[in-house]
């Protein structure tokens, strides 16, 4: 499972409360990544990390921040959560093998803004 | 736009036949093109290819890629319900070891 663990695995929360997830890692890789998960779009990059404090954008980064202060965490904030942001968030590590990577994922956050 | 898309978007068969799910891309720098397997939790790695022609079988499960075609299949011969999940094809970017996802095909395998 690459040691990834996510928490909380299981979330409700309200409209317009702020809402962190976090993603840990054991296996020191340099590169992690947010994915959400709504039927009919299979995953959609949300943000991801190359590195300590090295971010940057995936397709849909509106209304998300995140922060790596170290290698093993990954957080991912919504500020003030909408309902549109209930979704099954996935982080995931890339694993080099060779000159390619393979993706890993942790078990998952479901999240739900009512 | 999409730039991994698969087909078809659901499947129902019945056990013992065989299925092919089809992954057709559209990505610059392409490095490497990955399936997956989605059951009620997180996806779990089936394969990566990188090279066209060149078959990956594992069980019953085999993929093979074509790079000037621009896409790859999935075949699952003899299914069995335990077979019966989402099937994801994703594709990997150089830059940034980015990774593009499609929607994926759910199958269904009835006993």
């Amino acid at each position: 499972d690459a040691g990834i663990t996510q928490s909380p695995r299981h979330k409700v929360t309200e409209t317009g409360t702020p809402v962190t997830l976090r993603c840990h890692q054991t296996e020191n890789h340099r590169y992690m990544y947010w994915y959400r998960q709504d039927p009919g779009h299979g995953l959609r990059l949300i943000h991801y990390s190359y590195g300590v404090k090295d971010t940057d954008k995936g397709e849909v980064s509106d209304g998300y921040s995140v922060s790596r202060s170290k290698t093993e965490d990954f957080l991912l904030t919504l500020e003030s959560a909408t309902s549109s942001q209930t979704s099954v968030y996935f982080c995931a590590i890339s694993e080099r093998t060779g000159s390619t990577d393979t993706q890993y994922f942790g078990p998952g956050t479901r999240l739900t803004v009512l | 736009e999409d730039k991994v898309v698969q087909s078809p978007l659901s499947l129902v068969v019945h056990e013992g036949d065989t299925v092919t799910l089809n992954c057709s891309y559209e990505v610059t720098n392409f490095r490497s093109l990955l399936w997956y397997k989605q059951e009620k939790k997180a996806p779990t790695f089936l394969f990566m290819l990188t090279s066209s022609g060149i078959e990956k079988k594992s069980g019953r499960l085999s993929s093979i890629l074509d790079k000037k075609e621009l896409f790859s299949i999935l075949n699952i011969t003899a299914t069995q319900t335990g077979d019966s999940a989402i099937y994801l094809c994703a594709v990997e970017e150089y830059n940034f070891n980015k990774f593009y996802f499609g929607s994926g095909t759910k199958l269904n395998v009835k006993p």
